[in-house]
């Protein structure tokens, strides 16, 4: 049952601790994306991965960090440098760039107090 | 850059209607548009997409029209069901590694 799988689905956290959110895919999708959704706003893209060990930063990438390791896997932390990191984080591949359709995970809400 | 904004955030219809969701876009160097439902506490999946050589593109009970010179972007649902209801959205490819969202309308079917 190939897709994408992201966990834990709610995470709670303190203000000032790092946290990592899990992405994983088994697609064989060369490319991997973080988005985070806020309300009445659109997908703002945090980070994405075109291949293996490389990365780009998005449009909102201050106060996150990510690594590509593995093809499968592209895990986002959000450092306690993001100003206001409480939101829904979404995790999509696509098997080429940006360009092509992109297959997203059913999401993490992160909610930090 | 690129702004891309939806008409309506919310649109209700009744169960076995047609529905039609709007999205504008600003940039007329945009060439691939698509078209995703994300139904509550869910990551988005993809619908349907149209490169900017087409103005027209049938699926399983949708369409998407788009039209350049307005920069407009429509989604038709026939015969609506309960199932469809949820948040629709655009995204914008623009330049190589620019792909812009709307923030989505939601769809209410009554039943």
């Amino acid at each position: 049952d190939g897709g994408i799988t992201q966990s834990p689905k709610y995470l709670f956290r303190k203000e000032g601790q790092n946290v990592t959110l899990s992405c994983e895919q088994n697609l064989n999708h060369d490319a991997m994306y973080w988005y985070r959704q806020d309300p009445g706003q659109g997908l703002r893209l945090i980070y994405y991965s075109q291949i293996v060990n490389d990365f780009q930063k998005g449009d909102i990438a201050e106060g996150y960090s990510v690594s590509r390791e593995k093809k499968e896997s592209f895990p986002l932390t959000v450092t306690s440098a993001q100003k206001n990191p409480t939101a829904f984080y979404l995790c999509a591949s696509s098997i080429g760039p940006i360009s092509y359709e992109q297959y997203f995970g059913p999401g993490t809400r992160l909610t930090v107090t | 850059g690129e702004s891309v904004g939806l008409h309506l955030p919310t649109l209700s219809v009744q169960e076995g209607d047609n529905s039609i969701i709007n999205c504008a876009y600003s940039n007329s160097a945009s060439d691939y548009f698509i078209w995703y439902k994300q139904e509550s506490g869910k990551g988005p999946q993809f619908i349907i997409d149209i490169r900017s050589n087409m103005d027209k593109r049938q699926g399983q009970r949708v369409t998407v029209l788009l039209n350049k010179t307005v920069k407009h972007l429509s989604l038709q649902i026939a015969a609506t069901q309960p199932g469809d209801s949820a948040v629709y959205f655009c995204a914008v490819l623009t330049g190589a590694n620019n792909l812009f969202f709307g923030t989505g309308t939601r769809l209410t079917v009554i039943p």
